[in-house]
């Protein structure tokens, strides 16, 4: 079975402040997927970035950096200098190669307010 | 528009009647998908299509949930004899031919009410 933890249900900053989203995950699998997906208030999910389980670099996207760490199941999504567009519900979301990439099993995501 | 289009994109039923969700995916993306999210919880996988097939219908809870896409391209989720707890967004989602990445492009979903 495949679980995604995010135990932060809601954030809120102040603009320009710095926030760390977690997520820990569960799988049983050896070969297996990690995304974010930001849900703006509009309603559709949009990917932020997939990352897979041999690949432990962290990566970094202008304000975005993501720090995957196999040893504590654990894939965090830091904003940095937040800003109000920023104001969205983060999922962060898992597959297996067994499952193919199309079956998401998915966290029930952090809602994060950036207050001006 | 460009992206996946969803409607109606709300659907207020009463309890037993029949409702039907369409989505017409990004021009060219073979692969569509159906989940569904209810309030304060992340997207559940229902059905997922490669071409005109389901190739995996795992994720529909049972069988008053259905699914077609008969050209390939529009898809409609229908759902029969609607119960209290079916009230969620649907939402669905496509993704271009080749391998499976996990980048999938959502729409801004279908919200049923069933009262």
């Amino acid at each position: 079975a495949q679980k995604v933890t995010q135990a932060q249900t809601e954030i809120s900053v102040v603009e320009k402040e710095d926030v760390t989203l977690d997520c820990v995950y569960e799988t049983r699998d050896t070969t297996y997927y990690l995304f974010w997906y930001k849900q703006p208030p509009s309603g559709e999910l949009v990917f932020l970035i997939r990352r897979n389980s041999f690949d432990e670099q962290n990566e970094i996207s202008g304000r975005y950096s993501w720090n995957f760490q196999k040893s504590t199941s654990s894939f965090n999504f830091t904003i940095t200098a937040s800003q109000v567009v920023d104001s969205a519900v983060y999922f962060c979301a898992l597959s297996t190669s067994g499952a193919g990439s199309y079956q998401l099993t998915f966290g029930k995501g952090t809602k994060l307010s950036v207050i001006p | 528009g460009a992206g996946v289009s969803q409607t109606p994109s709300n659907k207020v039923t009463e309890k037993g009647k029949y409702v039907e969700l369409r989505c017409d995916p990004i021009s060219g993306h073979t692969a569509l998908y159906w989940y569904r999210q209810s309030l304060g919880q992340g997207p559940e996988f229902l059905i997922y299509f490669q071409g005109t097939g389901a190739a995996d219908d795992s994720g529909l809870p049972n069988d008053r949930f259905f699914a077609v896409r008969p050209e390939g391209s529009v898809s409609t989720l229908k759902i029969q004899r609607t119960e209290r707890g079916d009230s969620a967004v649907y939402l669905c989602a496509s993704s271009p031919p080749g391998y499976h990445t996990g980048e999938l492009f959502f729409g801004e979903g279908s919200r049923l009410t069933v009262l």
